[in-house]
């Protein structure tokens, strides 16, 4: 079982549409969650961290769920900039794991 | 701070010849990592360093897969000899201390071997 696991996507949506999608990741220790943001051909960006009491930034909205091990990112009103690849990220003792990422494509 | 900086941007060698990619971290990070990205296994990590020291290499693919950090501010990764399915884009990046802290990447090194 892989470390961290991803909704296979891709979320083709249209601008305006709210989209969501989670994470699973296999460590309950686990110590902090991220989510990271790649656009084609690029480095990955961090996009958030994701607090245990759920937080937001603009548009963004990340929750931690440790009981059921997952984490979900969820975009309002979503922009033509919002395509891209999103990478959930969970860090056990400093070894970042990554997940494969999920695709949105935001059409006009 | 100009950033993680990578080099080569890209590399195109030939099967069995040897490869270096380099990577100079931020100032001040004490934590640096080798990470692999291709289609198939998306961002694998290869191995990590923390004051120069490497912690973790089980994400190492095998014996001809070396990394170095000789100081603080550089670290090299060796693949020796190359082979077609080591073309992937490598990765580095760098972070300091605290579990919550973010991870600074480089631009990547586009590897291709034929």
């Amino acid at each position: 079982r892989k470390e961290v696991e991803q909704d296979p996507g891709p979320f083709n949506v249209p601008e305006g549409a709210t989209v969501a999608f989670n994470c699973t990741y296999s460590n309950s220790a686990s110590q902090s969650f991220f989510w990271y943001r790649q656009d084609c051909r690029k480095e990955p960006k961090l996009l958030m961290s994701v607090y245990s009491s759920g937080n937001e930034d603009g548009r963004f909205t990340a929750q931690l769920n440790r009981a059921s091990q997952y984490i979900s990112l969820l975009i309002r009103d979503s922009k033509l900039s919002d395509s891209a690849t999103y990478l959930c990220v969970v860090n056990d003792d400093y070894k970042l794991s990554f997940g494969a990422g999920t695709t949105v494509t935001v059409r006009a | 701070d100009a950033g993680v900086i990578q080099s080569p941007r890209h590399e195109v060698t030939e099967m069995g010849q040897e490869v270096t990619l380099r990577c100079k971290p931020i100032s001040g990070h004490d934590y640096l990592f080798w990470y692999r990205q291709t289609m198939m296994r998306g961002l694998e990590l290869l191995i990590y360093f923390n004051n120069n020291v490497p912690i973790d290499d089980s994400g190492m693919p095998e014996d001809r897969f070396s990394a170095k950090m000789p100081n603080a501010s550089f670290s090299t990764l060796k693949i020796q000899p190359s082979e077609p399915r080591d073309s992937a884009v490598y990765f580095c990046a760098s972070k300091t201390p605290g579990a919550g802290e973010k991870l600074f990447f480089g631009s990547g090194t586009q590897l291709s071997v034929l």
